[in-house]
């Protein structure tokens, strides 16, 4: 079975640009997630999904950062105007709903650098 | 309020030699805790989880982590390392609005 796909891997760019990522989930996963991992840290979450309903954006910085998931499928993750302190790793995952919502399977992240 | 605490930061241990990475936690409620590893430039990968079943939970690779809520901990075990288990571990607490808490993480470094 494919796992979570993310894109880009890495982004290097100038503070009060623009960036996006994207990602598309397992196959059936109604639960998407982004963190936000710092270097040094533990993962964040930043918006949680399920099916394309909000489920939990308590800790994304809503004067800067927004997501979508229209279909219910594939998310973008979306940072405007970035600063030096968004550097960080951006992960995506996705898990099943029920019994089974434990168990999250995570993509490769995105690598973002803001100079 | 739930948080996850890892003691060590970084742990090296001989190859062969016993692993013993820490995790205490908090939580109002009664907490589904698992074990995630992290290897460079790969995903999270689960390694185990504790969801109130047996108190001593196996998992991938020989690891195993034992749920004591009298000391709220899950501290998790390998009798013997090996090179392949150098990585980063992270400790989490999932509380009953299935939010994950994540520690801050633990570096394993395994010597020959």
């Amino acid at each position: 079975e494919a796992g979570v796909a993310q894109s880009p891997r890495y982004k290097i760019i100038e503070k009060r640009q623009s960036v996006a990522f994207w990602c598309n989930p397992i196959s059936g996963h109604a639960t998407l997630y982004w963190y936000q991992q710092i270097l040094g840290q533990g993962p964040k979450l930043l918006i949680q999904f399920q099916n394309n309903g909000v489920v939990d954006d308590s800790q994304l910085p809503k004067d800067r950062f927004s997501a979508e998931r229209l279909k219910g499928v594939d998310s973008t993750l979306k940072i405007q105007p970035a600063k030096l302190e968004d550097s960080a790793v951006y992960l995506c995952a996705s898990s099943l709903v029920g019994s089974e919502s434990d168990t999250q399977y995570f993509g490769p992240g995105t690598r973002l650098t803001v100079l | 309020a739930q948080s996850v605490t890892q003691l060590d930061s970084h742990v090296s241990v001989s190859e062969g030699t016993p692993v013993l990475l820490r995790c205490n936690y908090s939580s109002s409620y009664s907490p589904s805790l698992f074990w995630y590893v992290q290897h460079p430039n790969k995903g999270l990968q689960l390694l185990l989880k504790y969801t109130s079943a047996a108190t001593l939970v196996k998992g991938i690779n020989g690891f195993e982590a034992e749920f004591k809520k009298s000391e709220t901990s899950f501290h998790l075990t390998k009798p013997s390392a090996h090179m392949s288990d150098a990585a980063e571990y992270f400790c989490v607490v999932k509380n009953n609005f299935n939010k994950f808490y994540f520690g801050s993480g633990t570096k394993l470094n395994v010597k020959p």
